[in-house]
C-alpha cells in the first residue's frame, strides 16, 4: 500500500479555518485519496475523498496538488466537535477487496 | 436508515478463552470489514466478508475468524485469547467490496480487555 505522512498533531481555535496536510509521494495514478476522522470513543467517520480534482462537501473541502503527491483537508470553520484524529488514506482500486490502511493520523485540538 | 451496530460494547475475558463479537451492517450494505485498534494506534484491517465469503485478509493469525450471514450481519471470533488481543474491535459496512471510491461506515466498536 502506498504510504501517507501526516503531522502528529495540530491545534486550532474555534471558528477559524483548519488546513490538515497529507503527503503521499508514492501515490499511483489510480489511488483515491480518502479522509476519515475518529472522534473520541467512536468509530472512524468518513469525511471526504477525491482522485484528481478538488472536492467539496458539507463537512469539508479536499485540495489535491496538481502532481497528486500531497493533499490538504480543509475545515472551513472549526468547531469543538471537530476535535478528532484525522486519517489520510490511499485506496487502491487494483485490490479485490476494499481495506483501509490507517496510519497514525493527525490529532486535531480545537480551542474555544 | 439504521447505522452499523456492534455488540457487546465492552467485554472482559481471560487469556486462553474464546470470544465472539457481533456486527449488524447498515441497511442495504453487503460487505463487512473488521478492524482491530490498539490503544493510541490507527485501526488495522483484519478481514472482509462479501456475500458470506471471506474476501480479503490482513496480517492476522487463523485464530481470528469470522462469519457473514444471509442478512449481511457478521461475527468476529477470536480463539485462544492473548493479552495483546486487548483492543477496540471495529466493524465497517459498505455497498461493495472493492470500489476504491466506496465509503465504509463504522460502528462504535467493542472494547475487549484480556486479563
Amino acid at each position: 500500500d502506498a504510504k501517507t505522512t501526516q503531522p502528529n498533531s495540530m491545534e486550532s481555535n474555534e471558528e477559524e479555518p483548519v488546513h490538515l496536510p497529507c503527503n503521499h509521494s508514492t501515490i499511483s495514478g489510480t489511488d483515491y485519496i480518502h479522509w476519515y476522522r475518529q472522534l473520541p470513543s467512536q468509530g472512524p467517520e468518513y469525511v471526504i475523498h477525491g482522485l484528481t480534482s478538488n472536492v467539496n462537501n458539507r463537512m469539508a473541502s479536499l485540495a489535491i496538488a496538481e502532481d497528486r503527491k500531497s493533499s490538504t483537508l480543509i475545515l472551513h470553520r472549526a468547531t469543538l466537535r471537530d476535535a478528532a484524529v484525522y486519517y489520510c488514506i490511499l485506496r487502491d482500486p487494483g485490490t479485490s477487496y476494499g481495506k483501509l490502511t490507517f496510519g497514525q493520523g493527525t490529532i486535531l485540538t480545537v480551542h474555544p | 436508515e439504521t447505522g452499523v451496530t456492534q455488540s457487546p460494547t465492552h467485554l472482559i475475558k481471560t487469556r486462553g478463552q474464546q470470544v465472539t463479537l457481533r456486527c449488524s451492517s447498515q441497511s442495504g450494505h453487503n460487505t463487512v470489514s473488521w478492524y482491530q485498534q490498539a490503544l493510541g494506534q490507527g485501526p488495522q484491517f483484519i478481514f472482509q466478508y462479501y456475500r458470506e465469503e471471506e474476501n480479503g485478509r490482513g496480517n492476522f493469525p487463523p485464530r481470528f475468524s469470522g462469519l457473514q450471514f444471509p442478512n449481511y450481519s457478521s461475527e468476529l471470533n477470536v480463539n485462544a485469547l492473548e493479552l495483546d488481543d486487548s483492543a477496540l474491535y471495529l466493524c465497517a459496512s459498505s455497498w461493495s467490496r472493492a470500489r476504491s471510491g466506496d465509503t465504509q461506515y463504522f460502528g462504535p466498536g467493542t472494547r475487549l480487555t484480556v486479563l
